[in-house]
């Protein structure tokens, strides 16, 4: 089925480990967006990109790294790992303008001990 | 900077009623496009309905109707006959200069409904 697919859905991280985050969409979306969401904060963007090639920090972008090589795929890097990350990370994509509604994958539980 | 502002935490509503859910936002832009968003206890973000600012009407699908009043920069949520599937967090959220599609979408922190039978 088209759509956002987010890899994987859970996962437990020792402090200062890394890993990515990993997010693909199949709809020739130009636009991606990772957020994290934490109790009572709503969703709050981390960092997104407007096409391949092209990325810009949102509002809570530090210790997170992204790149965007292909229009599919849009990886979330952490660099090193800390309880404070510890969220639920949703990825998002839609076309460029207009009234597109996003489509959000189903979410990274991350646990950072 | 855009801001989105949704003031109730949490709020009940019988089953069969209509309930409104409140959103402000704030923006320097003219051109911008408002967004509301459900969450039910499964985790997934479902979209639900839009009204961009040069939009002369208030969006409706379905049951879900938005109260666009652009002076009181406002865009509330109408949910009508409410179910009991209708319990879920709720989010507001606001995307500036719609019509390029540059800008991210930026979220209010949300409103939790719950439905009572």
């Amino acid at each position: 089925n088209a759509g956002v697919t987010q890899t994987p859905k859970f996962q437990v991280l020792k402090t200062g480990q890394s890993m990515t985050l990993q997010c693909a969409q199949d709809m020739n979306h130009e636009y991606m967006s990772w957020y994290r969401q934490d109790p009572g904060m709503g969703l709050r963007l981390i960092h997104y990109s407007v096409g391949a090639g092209i990325t810009d920090q949102g509002e809570v972008p530090n210790g997170y790294n992204v790149s965007r090589s292909t229009t599919e795929d849009f990886p979330l890097r952490l660099l090193s790992a800390a309880p404070s990350q510890t969220s639920v990370y949703f990825c998002a994509s839609t076309h460029r303008g207009g009234n597109y509604g996003y489509t959000f994958g189903s979410g990274t539980r991350l646990t950072v001990v | 900077a855009q801001k989105i502002t949704q003031t109730q935490p949490g709020m009940f509503v019988q089953e069969k009623e209509a309930v409104t859910l409140d959103c402000t936002y704030d923006t320097s832009d003219q051109s911008y496009g408002l967004f509301w968003y459900k969450q039910p206890s499964s985790g997934e973000m479902i979209f639900l309905i839009y009204q961009g600012s040069y939009d002369e009407q208030n969006a409706t699908e379905g049951r879900y109707s938005l109260n666009f009043q652009k002076a009181r920069k406002s865009a509330n949520l109408v949910i009508s006959a409410s179910q009991l599937g209708d319990s879920a967090m709720y989010f507001c959220a606001m995307r500036d200069g719609a019509l390029s599609g540059n800008t991210p979408l930026v979220f209010g922190k949300g409103t939790r409904l719950s439905v009572i039978a």
